[in-house]
């Protein structure tokens, strides 16, 4: 059974510093992972969706990786800004299914 | 092109009563999944459908709990007799038909109250 876990819990930063977010998991089996971001009383928006058989993905100022091998993934924000606090999702998928497995999440506040 | 559409975006129900949500997926997706949010916990996967079929049920409560998506219209998740731990934030997703492991598109979210 895959177990997903994201710590730390909560993290806050000051403005123009960069994030990086961690997500492991125990199923090496995993088909891809995606990340999100939750705002407050909010729906979830999907950031960077990463296949099995990629080391990494880029958009803009995010950059999120993948290890197999040791079950984990990070998520980079690189100048954070005050508009990126939120809570921050991973999810993965197992090659067998179509449910995504999340993490319980990481809260982010940016300080300006 | 709209996104996932789900209503009501908050409802209240008294305990005993019965709860319908309703998830209208992205046009051309035929692939709608639920999931829960529980207050102070991460989001956990309930049951998986395609039109009139349920693909994966595994992460439904077996009783009070029921789910369908017709050949028209939405997916409706039902939430029969009510209790106050059913109080929880609820995510519809879609995805297209054409690559099963593609990216999930959420919903907004049904925000159920129950008192």
């Amino acid at each position: 059974k895959q177990e997903v876990t994201q710590i730390p819990a909560a993290l806050s930063v000051p403005e123009g510093e960069n994030l990086v977010l961690n997500c492991s998991f125990t199923d090496s089996a995993i088909y891809n992972l995606q990340w999100f971001r939750q705002d407050p009383g909010k729906g979830l928006t999907s950031l960077l969706l990463i296949q099995s058989s990629q080391r990494e993905q880029t958009s803009g100022r995010l950059n999120a990786s993948l290890d197999k091998s040791s079950g984990r993934s990070t998520l980079y924000i690189a100048a954070s800004q005050p508009g990126d606090s939120a809570t921050y999702l991973c999810a993965g998928r197992k090659a067998a299914g179509n449910k995504l497995t999340f993490g319980g999440g990481t809260r982010v506040l940016v300080k300006p | 092109n709209a996104g996932v559409m789900q209503n009501p975006r908050h409802l209240v129900r008294r305990r005993g009563q019965e709860a319908r949500l309703r998830c209208s997926p992205m046009k051309g997706h035929s692939h709608v999944y639920w999931y829960r949010q529980l207050p102070e916990e991460g989001l956990k996967f309930m049951v998986y459908l395609q039109k009139e079929n349920i693909i994966d049920e595994s992460g439904m409560p077996k009783e009070r709990f029921s789910a369908e998506f017709p050949k028209e219209g939405p997916s409706i998740l039902r939430i029969q007799q009510v209790v106050r731990g059913d109080s929880a934030a609820y995510f519809c997703a879609s995805s297209p038909p054409t690559a099963i492991q593609e990216t999930q598109y959420f919903g907004p979210g049904t925000r159920l109250l129950v008192l």
